[in-house]
């Protein structure tokens, strides 16, 4: 089954800085790459997902960046503020989410005032 | 429209006890699957469906059964509840080409 490594487990950046969050995964018929904002004691929230026939998708603030060779995406996030503070995991699919999602284990973001 | 709605929000078991998280949504999705949250594993797929009468094992599966008799109800059970069993429990729903959607979690101890 489809395996995804994301990495790193926690980063701490400095309000106003860009961070990145970068994910692997193993299975090439993946093709469906969202990412989840997870805020303490709430749900998962849908920020931002890329499609594999597509390289980088931009919304405001947030980008994601897919490499199908590498079988890598990363978000980024710029211009970073407070409330970017909650944890992120990204996921992963062959049938567009309707087999379910394989998930990273999740990035702690801290935003440092 | 509620969206995806999970119940109860808060559980607690004794070891071989059992018990039906319910998951319902109003939003005609074709698809749904739960997933139990554990602190640093992520999200992980027990069980998913694709249709009313379809059901599959996700990655850990193991102590859980699911049916799904309409598209809007999609039951987790645990026959005989065990202490690895705690968790947080989420349930979510789609359509093909659209994002998924999570309920709002049930918060199971067993104890």
């Amino acid at each position: 089954g489809e395996n995804v490594e994301q990495h790193p487990s926690t980063l701490s950046v400095q309000e106003g800085d860009s961070a990145v969050i970068k994910c692997t995964y193993s299975d090439s018929a993946s093709n469906y790459f969202p990412w989840y904002k997870q805020e303490l004691g709430k749900r998962p929230q849908l920020i931002i997902d890329i499609r594999s026939n597509v390289g980088e998708k931009k919304d405001q603030r947030i980008a994601v960046t897919l490499n199908k060779t590498a079988k890598h995406f990363s978000l980024h996030i710029t211009e970073t503020q407070p409330e970017d503070s909650a944890v992120y995991f990204c996921a992963a699919s062959y049938r567009g989410g309707a087999d379910g999602l394989t998930f990273g284990k999740g990035t702690h973001l801290i935003i440092q005032p | 429209n509620a969206g995806v709605t999970q119940t109860p929000k808060f559980q607690v078991l004794k070891t071989g006890q059992s018990m039906t998280l319910q998951c319902a949504q109003d939003m005609n999705h074709e698809y749904m699957s739960w997933y139990r949250q554990d602190p640093g594993m992520g999200l992980r797929l027990i069980h998913y469906s694709v249709g009313a009468g379809i059901t599959d094992q996700g990655e850990v599966p193991n102590g859980y059964n699911v049916s799904r008799s309409t598209t809007e109800d999609f039951p987790l059970r645990l026959l005989s509840a065990a202490p690895s069993q705690t968790s947080v429990y989420f349930c979510a729903s789609g359509r093909d080409g659209e994002k998924l959607f999570f309920g709002s979690g049930t918060q199971l101890s067993v104890l």
